[in-house]
């Protein structure tokens, strides 16, 4: 049974305009809630992350965006370029931070 | 300062072979992990090891060992692989075990025949 889910495998947008990317979770002992980035023949890179006891966190171009109560997060870019295009992981981490990851959304940003 | 480094990049081995996958991080990191990612889906975990000189299982970690070598490497044994093993394998480090922050390698592509 899927902890953490991604339910969009891709999503395309235009240069400039705003990407939203999605995540749904189960467990509501999670305590820390990350988003990773990963090129082709590359391992994931960590892009942002939020405590359990925040609702939002942003960093330049990305904000992420918690909802407790209905276990969803939420990864905006905004700006979108096309240098964002590649497939984005949810993660989800308790305890001894072993992470459970979502089965990520391909992005395209198209010129 | 390379981060964390996987040795080697692709393996093709017959069922049955046995290998060792390297991990090494300069990053003086004391967590380590071990991870397989399969088509389609997301990183699962296979083994982890919270500060040199232990080792745990994650999710998947039957026809797999791994070794704690010392802080910098950690590596992941297959002792008799299986076609169910072909898989992209990446290897990861953090400060300590509640840094969800992790980093990862560039990833082993293994394929079992």
């Amino acid at each position: 049974d899927q902890q953490v889910k991604q339910n969009s495998p891709s999503l395309s947008v235009q240069e400039g305009r705003i990407s939203i990317l999605n995540c749904d979770y189960t467990n509501s002992m999670f305590d820390y809630f990350l988003w990773y980035k990963k090129y082709p023949a590359e391992g994931p890179t960590f892009l942002i992350s939020i405590s359990s006891i925040k609702d939002k966190n942003e960093d330049g171009r990305f904000t992420v965006f918690l909802n407790k109560s209905a276990k969803h997060l939420s990864l905006h870019i905004v700006p979108s370029q096309p240098g964002d295009s590649a497939v984005y992981f949810c993660a989800a981490g308790q305890g001894q931070g072993n992470l459970i990851f979502g089965k990520g959304t391909k992005l395209s940003v198209k010129p | 300062n390379a981060g964390v480094t996987q040795t080697p990049k692709f393996q093709v081995l017959k069922t049955g072979q046995s290998m060792t996958l390297q991990c090494a991080q300069d990053m003086n990191h004391n967590s380590m992990y071990w991870y397989r990612q399969d088509p389609g889906m997301g990183l699962r975990l296979i083994y982890y090891s919270a500060s040199e000189g232990t080792t745990d299982k994650g999710e998947v970690p039957n026809g797999y060992n791994v070794s704690r070598l010392n802080k910098r490497e950690f590596s992941l044994r297959l002792e008799s692989a299986a076609p169910s093993q072909t898989s992209v394998y990446f290897c990861a480090s953090s400060v300590v075990p509640t840094s969800y922050e992790q980093y990862f390698g560039p990833g082993t592509r293994l394929t079992v025949t």
